[in-house]
């Protein structure tokens, strides 16, 4: 059964520190793994995209790397701003034969504090 | 929000009530899709559309029918709402579909309340 898992489900850190979400997935076969971030009440905003070839990709204070072997993907963030309060959530696609299916995780709600 | 407009915002309706939510875009994208969004589950497609009256089924697409009659609009109706349908749903658009290393663009969502 084609999974993601995210890990932890939740998170408090301090303004200005650093952390790190985990996603773990059961797909196959892989096509890409997107991370995207949830504000409470919007839509979901894409962070990242990275296909099988990629290991790292940064978007501003915003870095995932993958690791295809392993079939685990990080989102570090640096210097934590109160902004950076939402969910965030791991997505892989899956090659099919209409083009790619997406398995969405549930999220790891990450709250900033002062 | 990349020219997404979903409406109503919000919505409580009665069970067995017809109900429709509407997607309306500006980015003449190819590709829209519905998605329900649950507490504990991850955001699961229910119906896509990959152009002008060309539709197919998602993964939960029991209890859903869906329209598009033009580029920029596209309908989810519940034909007879059920309190499972309660949920957040979410409209997403992207040029290339499903969803070919490109980015998807998601709606604000409505929330649907079915009492």
């Amino acid at each position: 059964k084609n999974q993601v898992e995210q890990s932890p489900q939740s998170l408090i850190i301090l303004e200005g520190k650093n952390c790190t979400l985990q996603c773990n997935y059961t797909v196959s076969p892989f096509s890409n793994l997107r991370w995207y971030k949830q504000d409470t009440g919007r839509g979901p905003v894409s962070l990242t995209i990275m296909t099988f070839s990629e290991n790292t990709k940064s978007n501003g204070r915003y870095t995932a790397t993958l690791d295809a072997d392993t079939k685990q993907s990080s989102l570090h963030i640096t210097a934590s701003q109160l902004s950076d309060s939402a969910s965030y959530i791991c997505v892989v696609g899956i090659l099919t034969g209409g083009g790619n299916k997406l398995t969405f995780g549930t999220g790891t709600q990450l709250k900033v504090e002062l | 929000d990349a020219g997404i407009t979903q409406s109503p915002r919000h919505k409580v309706t009665e069970t067995g009530t017809p109900v429709t939510l509407r997607c309306h875009q500006t980015e003449n994208h190819r590709y829209m899709y519905w998605y329900r969004q649950d507490p504990g589950h991850g955001l699961r497609l229910i119906h896509y559309s990959y152009g002008v009256k060309d539709t197919d089924k998602g993964e939960v697409s029991d209890g859903y029918s869906v329209s598009r009659s033009k580029t920029e609009d596209f309908l989810l109706t519940l034909e007879s709402a059920t309190s499972s349908q309660t949920s957040v749903y979410f409209c997403a658009i992207s040029e290339a579909g499903q969803l070919m290393n490109t980015e998807a663009f998601f709606g604000q969502g409505t929330r649907l309340t079915v009492v």
